[in-house]
């Protein structure tokens, strides 16, 4: 256990819907990042968090969008949901300062199913 | 930019083998290079990581790694395959607090 966690586990939707992904990193750690996994794009960077604010993005699609709360837990919006959209999408966490050799510890996975 | 290449989609292995995953980098300034493993249905796992401190870099489940500058590789070995290492497993590399760039993933499997 990473004790990163993500809720829901699966995610079954319609095209042109809107889901919210919800992850929570491990305690103590400012930082957060979205990753998304599909079988022909593999794990690819989406966005990253530091303490509330937008730090790096990544082959994000302005269709999603991010957050993340004073509590640093972060959201991840996926609007206007296309077949294509359908992957595991990860959360990680890491301390998240610029010098360190921090670790990303990555959460279980949301898998998203859009029909 | 940073990449990594990893070398064979399939690895398969008997049971007791010696298991190699291989990992070449591009990077401009030296990395921080990292080994995951993901076992089904599970999301990543740290293996373990090179941060400059040593070349040989000792992991979880008794895999571990060299660092060759040479050959921008950073190769994954463990002298003997278990059937529980049957995995995918993803070479990443970053640069600090910052996103990582994941290889395309090895599927490692073991035969009895």
């Amino acid at each position: 256990d990473s004790g990163v966690t993500q809720t829901p586990k699966h995610l079954i939707t319609a095209t042109g819907q809107r889901v919210t992904l919800r992850c929570s990193p491990r305690s103590g750690d400012l930082s957060v990042y979205w990753y998304q996994q599909s079988l022909d794009q593999g794990l690819q960077f989406l966005i990253q968090y530091y303490n509330g604010e937008e730090r790096a993005k990544g082959n994000i699609l302005e269709r999603f969008s991010a957050q993340q709360f004073p509590d640093l837990h972060s959201e991840l919006n996926l609007s206007s949901l296309e077949l294509g959209d359908s992957a595991l999408y990860f959360c990680a966490s890491s301390v998240g300062t610029y010098a360190s050799t921090d670790t990303q510890y990555f959460g279980p996975g949301t898998r998203l199913t859009v029909l | 930019a940073q990449s990594v290449t990893q070398l064979g989609s399939h690895v398969s292995v008997s049971e007791g083998a010696l298991v190699l995953l291989r990992c070449n980098y591009s990077s401009s300034v030296p990395p921080y290079l990292f080994w995951y493993v993901q076992y089904p249905n599970q999301g990543l796992q740290l293996l373990l990581k090179y941060t400059s401190a040593a070349t040989l870099v000792k992991g979880i489940n008794g895999f571990e790694a060299e660092f060759k500058k040479s050959e921008t590789s950073f190769h994954l070995t463990k002298p003997s395959a278990h059937m529980s290492d049957a995995a995918e497993y993803f070479c990443a590399v970053s640069r600090g607090a910052q996103k990582l760039v994941f290889g395309q993933g090895t599927r490692l499997t073991i035969n009895p």
